[in-house]
């Protein structure tokens, strides 16, 4: 079945505690996103990926990182998280996004963060 | 800089009444347009885009959508709503240009009153 899967769903941390969420696409596709919902915010996007080893900055990307290492992962790093990370976020994919080429996102479950 | 308003937070409708949920977007450049719809507890899911072409896009689930350039906008529209319909609606936009970055509106809350 064609997914995208995050892991965890859930998770309740402590400030400063590194975490890591990881997301993973069994699609092939070329571009892959990460997202945070707030209430009265509606979708931002923190940073994607056009491409194995090609990340960009998105609207809200401090106090997280981001590697491409393989095509189908794109894991979400919090180094230092925050009270002010507590979200729901988001990974998407989409077979491709550049140019003219461009495809619907495909989402993830979401993972429930929260840091205490 | 690019932007899209989802100017109602929530629509209510009657059952089988007709349903519009709004979106008006700013852009330089022509624009790429999506709905998406979201259920609670999960992601996201494509209703239709917009590319180019036909000004009425036809979706998932009986969803259309007319883009119009003059009002920048891009309203989702089906003749005739279910209760099943009931959801969070994002619209979304990106220019065709260099920079990638989509961006959503804040989302419609639609409810379909049985």
């Amino acid at each position: 079945e064609a997914q995208v899967t995050q892991n965890p769903r859930y998770l309740i941390t402590v400030t400063g505690k590194k975490l890591t969420v990881t997301c993973s696409q069994n699609m092939n596709h070329e571009y892959m996103s990460w997202y945070r919902q707030d209430p009265g915010l509606g979708l931002r996007q923190i940073y994607y990926s056009m491409n194995v080893e090609v990340t960009d900055k998105g609207d809200v990307p401090e106090g997280y990182k981001v590697s491409r290492k393989e095509k189908r992962n794109f894991p979400l790093i919090l180094e230092s998280p925050s009270p002010n990370q507590t979200s729901l976020y988001f990974c998407a994919s989409s077979l491709s996004y550049s140019g003219s080429r461009v495809n619907e996102q495909f989402f993830g479950p979401g993972t429930r963060l929260t840091v205490l | 800089a690019q932007s899209v308003a989802q100017p109602e937070d929530q629509v209510n409708v009657a059952e089988g009444n007709p349903l519009t949920v709004k979106c008006t977007y700013s852009v330089s450049g022509n624009p790429y347009l999506f709905w998406y719809v979201q259920y609670p507890n999960r992601g996201l899911q494509f209703l239709l885009k917009y590319i180019t072409g036909d000004n009425l896009v036809k979706g998932s689930y009986g969803f259309e959508a007319e883009f119009n350039k003059s009002q920048t906008s891009f309203h989702l529209k089906k003749p005739s709503a279910l209760v099943s319909d009931s959801a969070l609606y994002f619209c979304a936009v990106r220019a065709l240009n260099r920079d990638d970055k989509i961006i959503f509106g804040k989302g419609t809350r639609l409810h379909i009153l049985p």
